[in-house]
């Protein structure tokens, strides 16, 4: 089975500084991780993805994410934040490849919150 | 490409009636899934269509639920008897490979 855990509920940060937002999976086969980034009352909007290929993906609005194998992590990060980063992100495993649904499993989201 | 859409945005309900949810995907999308996210919680699968066949169904998806996607172009999810703990947002997404394009969801209010 596979699992997601997003530490911190809650991250805050001021304009400009650096936002980093942590992700942790777990996963019986080679997995694909994504970033979604959800506003208030929409749907999910894909940041980024990492599908076997380069392990330092970039995403859009300046995000970019690494995928390390040996930590089992894919964090978030982004050099300098704006004030319309302010959502809700969720990172996400599938097990594409594996002849299954290639359904999602999500983490719990971490909310951030970006300060003038 | 006019993206995945869901219909109604919102549906208000009183326990114990039956609700029926549409979504319309990327034309060209073979791939359904639906998905239930309650406050403060990721989504979680509920259901999975390739193209007409619904090839995978969650263990949440209790027996009052049933997902329909006839000719392997739009999808509907039906509640009956609903309950308050039904109360979510319902999201649909599409895909044709890795990645999966999500609706703006239905937001249910059982009261």
């Amino acid at each position: 089975a596979q699992s997601v855990t997003q530490l911190g509920s809650h991250v805050s940060v001021s304009e400009g500084a650096l936002v980093l937002l942590r992700c942790n999976y777990s996963s019986s086969v080679p997995p694909y991780l994504f970033w979604y980034v959800q506003y208030p009352n929409q749907g999910l909007q894909l940041l980024l993805k990492y599908t076997s290929a380069a392990t330092l993906v970039k995403g859009i609005n300046g995000f970019e994410a690494e995928f390390k194998k040996s930590e089992t992590s894919f964090h978030l990060t982004k050099p300098s934040a704006h004030m319309s980063d302010a959502a809700e992100y969720f990172c996400a495993v599938s097990d594409h490849g594996q002849g299954g649904s290639e359904k999602l499993v999500f983490g719990k989201g971490t909310k951030l919150t970006v300060n003038p | 490409d006019t993206g995945v859409s869901q219909d109604p945005r919102h549906k208000i309900t009183k326990r114990g009636q039956n609700v029926t949810f549409r979504c319309d995907p990327i034309s060209e999308h073979n791939r359904l899934y639906w998905y239930r996210q309650t406050l403060g919680q990721g989504p979680e699968f509920l259901t999975y269509f390739q193209n007409e066949a619904q090839l995978e169904k969650s263990r949440l998806l209790s027996d009052r639920f049933s997902a329909e996607r006839p000719k392997g172009s739009f999808s509907t999810l039906e509640i009956q008897r609903t309950e308050q703990g039904d109360s979510a947002m319902y999201l649909c997404a599409s895909s044709i490979s890795a990645e999966q394009f999500f609706g703006p969801g239905t937001r249910l209010t059982v009261l």
